[in-house]
């Protein structure tokens, strides 16, 4: 079974400071989605990143990338210039592609709590 | 466009009642699934489904039903409410390959 596991319950930044935050799993396949999800004190789930993991070149979304290393099963988000507004706890997430066993399963860490101070 | 909607948003249930849980998406999207999250810790996987007529068990399925006769729709039954199942809960809905888009949530509590 595929598992996520995010190490840093809890991080703190200084406004307009870049954050590096973590995620490995663990999977036998070779193909594979990957994703950081933000929720913002809200609730509201919001999806910051998606990688595809037969793509070598890693994600990028304005403020927010990502250091995806396959053979280590690790996949970072870094957060550049961080804002007041990024406050917030972030999800890693596994899921597998169509016309694997399980797909459709999407599998979350534990969470990372991120504060970021002005 | 609505995109993932759920009803009710707040409920208050005591122990052994049942209820269901509403998910509606409009975005056609063949993946759905249905997530709690308790205080200060991740999501964890209820059901899913990833189509019509099709659904399987998650990490925490028991206590739990859900059918899916529509694309559309995909509710979740709570047929004898416990404490422990207090909780938020979380529809979510995903087209193949791309992240799912999550619904408001429903903040459960069974007393």
């Amino acid at each position: 079974a595929q598992t996520v596991t995010q190490s840093q319950p809890e991080m703190s930044v200084q406004e307009a400071e870049t954050v590096t935050l973590s995620c490995t799993y663990d999977t036998s396949e070779n193909n594979y989605y990957l994703f950081w999800y933000k929720q913002p004190p809200s609730r509201q789930m919001i999806l910051v990143i998606r990688q595809e993991a037969y793509k070598q070149q890693n994600a990028t979304e304005n403020r927010f990338s990502v250091n995806f290393q396959k053979a280590a099963k690790s996949f970072s988000l870094k957060i550049s210039d961080s804002q007041l507004g990024d406050t917030a706890m972030y999800f890693c997430a596994f899921m597998k592609p169509s016309g694997s066993s399980n797909t459709g399963k999407l599998i979350f860490g534990q969470g990372t709590t991120l504060q970021v101070k002005p | 466009n609505a995109g993932v909607t759920q009803t009710p948003k707040f409920q208050v249930l005591k122990t052994g009642q049942s209820m269901t849980l509403q998910c509606a998406q409009d975005m056609n999207h063949e993946y759905m699934s249905w997530y709690r999250q308790d205080p200060g810790m991740g999501l964890r996987l209820i059901h899913y489904s990833v189509g019509a007529g099709i659904t399987d068990q998650g990490e925490v399925p028991n206590g739990y039903n859900v059918s899916r006769s529509t694309t559309e729709d995909f509710p979740l039954r709570l047929l004898s409410a416990a404490p422990s199942q207090t909780s938020v809960y979380f529809c979510a809905s995903s087209r193949t390959g791309n992240g799912y888009t999550f619904g408001s949530g429903t903040r459960l509590t069974v007393v």
